[in-house]
């Protein structure tokens, strides 16, 4: 497996309080993204970063906001958690400078689950 | 709005026997990657296969096999010799256009294998 790690892997919050999940790689790639996964719409896109301090939009941002200072760390922040953001949240790795078979390939954390009441 | 579509939201097999999920995907870009990720219980996304759309030979990997139709955007994934342990969520994806380094997913197939 890639490696990368998510954390927390569970979290149970409450409507109205900020949250932030991590994303953790040891591989040095280029690009980093935030999933959401939720029943009947697979995996949904949220935010992406393409390097250090570089990041954009997905078509599911309304709500969160993403930060990445160092090349392995890409973090999600929900600064006001609701309830409509309880979720799998997937984080995912690439890098379109690699050759072969792994070129442009998404290689994906664990997940964590967020329950926010 | 892109979009994926995987037109069989459930699917069960027989074990040994052999199943294909449709796909089909609507990216403009010319040269990309098409993804086929399967979800089992544990929920970890693992991948599958991959197809080079420049490439017209189809891929495969041991019991995992592609028909791809570039004209008709068309990705589907074969499973022969179907195993208890294919049991799963699969999902497939395409890029984005005007952005590969970005996919776009499918709703996904359920998959059940029957002993």
């Amino acid at each position: 497996d890639a490696g990368i790690t998510q954390s927390p892997r569970h979290k149970v919050t409450e409507t109205g309080t900020p949250v932030t999940l991590r994303c953790h790689q040891t591989e040095n790639h280029r690009y980093m993204y935030w999933y959401r996964q939720d029943p009947g719409h697979g995996l949904r896109l949220i935010h992406y970063s393409y390097g250090v301090k570089d990041t954009d939009k997905g078509e599911v941002s309304d709500g969160y906001s993403v930060s990445r200072s160092k090349t392995e760390d890409f973090l999600l922040t929900l600064e006001s958690a609701t309830s409509s953001q309880t979720s799998v949240y997937f984080c995912a790795i690439s890098d379109p400078r690699l050759a072969g078979p792994t070129a442009d390939t998404q290689y994906f954390g664990p997940g964590t689950r967020l329950t926010v009441l | 709005a892109q979009t994926v579509t995987q037109s069989q939201p459930e699917m069960s097999v027989q074990e040994a026997e052999t199943v294909t999920l449709s796909c089909t995907y609507d990216t403009s870009e010319n040269n990309y990657y098409l993804f086929w990720y399967k979800q089992p219980p544990s929920r970890q996304m693992i991948l599958v296969i991959r197809q080079e759309a420049y490439k017209q030979q189809n891929a495969t990997e041991n019991r995992f096999s592609v028909n791809f139709q570039k004209a008709a955007k068309s990705f589907s994934l074969k499973i022969s010799d179907s195993q208890l342990g294919d049991t799963a969520m699969y999902f497939c994806a395409s890029p984005w256009s005007g952005g590969s380094e970005k996919l776009v997913f499918g709703k996904g197939t359920k998959l059940t294998v029957n002993p």
